[in-house]
């Protein structure tokens, strides 16, 4: 069955600190892949997208994520989170010819001052 | 900004009220996503159309849900009778269809049934 799995529901760091958040998909074949954000339960933003070539893939505001296909994975890094970072980041997938998005069940991300 | 408008921003039902949202997708995109998003931030898929037409959905949609994309006026997502357990935000996507491509949100209906 296709999913979309994020281990941690609740990540904590500090202001200035280096950030991981993580993604496993199970599909067959290789998906697209979206991380999004979502700020104080309003609509959901797009950070970044993955469809093939370069595995790491450059978003908004210094977010950057990783695919893996050995690995099953779509990691989501930022080098130094600030405090209005802070929202639940959602990992989502879908194939081809599918419209329909996958999306996993979300991290919340807690930025420390 | 979301340029995906969805309306109203909150609703408060009577358990066996009828609840109604409305989307305006992005101008161009002639997909048409709903979402319900749980306290728990799960998100369950309900329906998409492509232009008027219903691409998919799932079987709860089918009970007492119901949606449409008529031309020319907004989509909607009507509840017949609204249950404690539909309580939750919609979310309202637009995209341009193919495969892969981005879901733009709006801001979301968040239905209170008490």
């Amino acid at each position: 069955a296709q999913s979309v799995t994020q281990p941690d529901a609740r990540v904590t760091v500090s202001e200035g600190a280096s950030l991981q958040l993580r993604c496993k998909y199970s599909y067959s074949g290789t998906p697209y892949l979206f991380w999004y954000v979502q700020y104080q339960r309003q609509g959901l933003q797009l950070l970044l997208k993955y469809y093939s070539g370069d595995p790491v893939v450059q978003g908004v505001n210094g977010f950057e994520a990783e695919f893996s296909k050995s690995d099953s994975s779509f990691h989501l890094r930022k080098a130094s989170v600030h405090w209005s970072d802070s929202a639940v980041y959602f990992c989502a997938a879908s194939i081809y010819n599918n419209n329909r998005i996958f999306f996993g069940d979300g991290t919340q991300l807690v930025v420390k001052p | 900004n979301s340029k995906v408008i969805q309306t109203p921003r909150y609703l408060v039902k009577g358990q066996g009220q009828k609840a109604k949202m409305r989307c305006i997708p992005e101008k161009g995109h002639p997909v048409v996503f709903w979402y319900q998003q749980n306290k728990n931030n799960e998100f369950k898929f309900l329906i998409n159309f492509q232009n008027q037409e219903v691409l998919q959905q799932i079987d709860m949609t089918e009970k007492r849900f119901s949606a449409e994309c008529p031309s020319n006026s907004p989509c909607s997502l009507e509840i017949q009778s609204s249950e404690a357990g539909d309580s939750a935000l919609y979310l309202c996507a637009s995209s341009l269809g193919n495969s892969g491509n981005t879901l733009y949100f709006g801001e979301g209906s968040r239905l209170i049934v008490v």
